[in-house]
């Protein structure tokens, strides 16, 4: 398999359950993101991290928790959502994360989404 | 406070002709843009880039432009076909903020027939 692919593809839960996204990126990159998109709105930038480091965390409500175990897998840990937490959950992988980089190195490239529903 | 701005949510062209989608952005600071493409159910996929010391890229059928003084941006699509209908994101870099990309709010493009 190549690219980024994501788990799973589409997601309904409840407000009480606990449910985890999974990404996995097959282009030996050092950074991975976690976006939201909600209607009608622009991508969200939610956290990054490089090489398994947390490097941003963009005001996300504790009821998303990433975890980056190693450089080709993130997860995002979902408990207790609301209604409004409802939307596209997009991962991306860049080769460089980093500032200054420059160039192609700062290219993203996303999954197909998870599309998750909170009822 | 949106830094990158897409003013048109939609964009009909007729096949063979040419697309033009625009992007404006508010802050000169911007070191690198890019544009994406998403289909209906997938993940963006990235399409083309400019550095901000650039004024023009081409690949293929795809030229972005950009006009530091007035802080635009467009994608030219020639000549438009059927499968480039989609949504299409333009995005910026700050590298100063660690390489966060900030997209604008997408430009729906229909190609007819």
């Amino acid at each position: 398999e190549t690219g980024v692919t994501q788990t799973p593809r589409h997601l309904v839960m409840g407000m009480t359950n606990k449910k985890s996204l999974k990404c996995e990126q097959h282009l030996g990159h050092n950074a991975m993101y976690w976006y939201k998109q909600s209607a009608k709105k622009p991508l969200e930038l939610m956290f990054v991290y490089n090489f398994k480091e947390q490097t941003e965390n963009n005001s996300v409500p504790s009821r998303f928790s990433p975890e980056c175990p190693n450089s080709s897998h993130l997860f995002l840990h979902l408990h207790t959502l609301q209604p409004e937490d409802s939307a596209l959950y997009l991962c991306a992988s860049s080769q460089d994360g980093l500032a200054g980089a420059g160039g192609n190195t700062d290219t993203q490239y996303f999954g197909p989404g998870t599309r998750l529903t909170v009822l | 406070d949106q830094q990158v701005k897409q003013n048109s949510p939609s964009l009909s062209v007729q096949e063979g002709r040419i697309s033009i989608l625009n992007c404006d952005y508010t802050n000169s600071m911007f070191d690198y843009f890019l544009w994406y493409k998403k289909y209906p159910a997938e993940g963006p996929t990235f399409l083309i880039s400019i550095s901000s010391i650039k004024d023009k890229n081409e690949d293929g059928r795809f030229t972005v432009f950009l006009n530091k003084s007035a802080k635009h941006l467009s994608l030219h699509i020639v000549p438009s076909q059927p499968g480039d209908s989609a949504v299409y994101f333009c995005a910026a870099i700050l590298y100063n903020q660690g390489g966060k990309l900030i997209f604008g709010q997408g430009t729906e493009l229909s190609v007819k027939p």
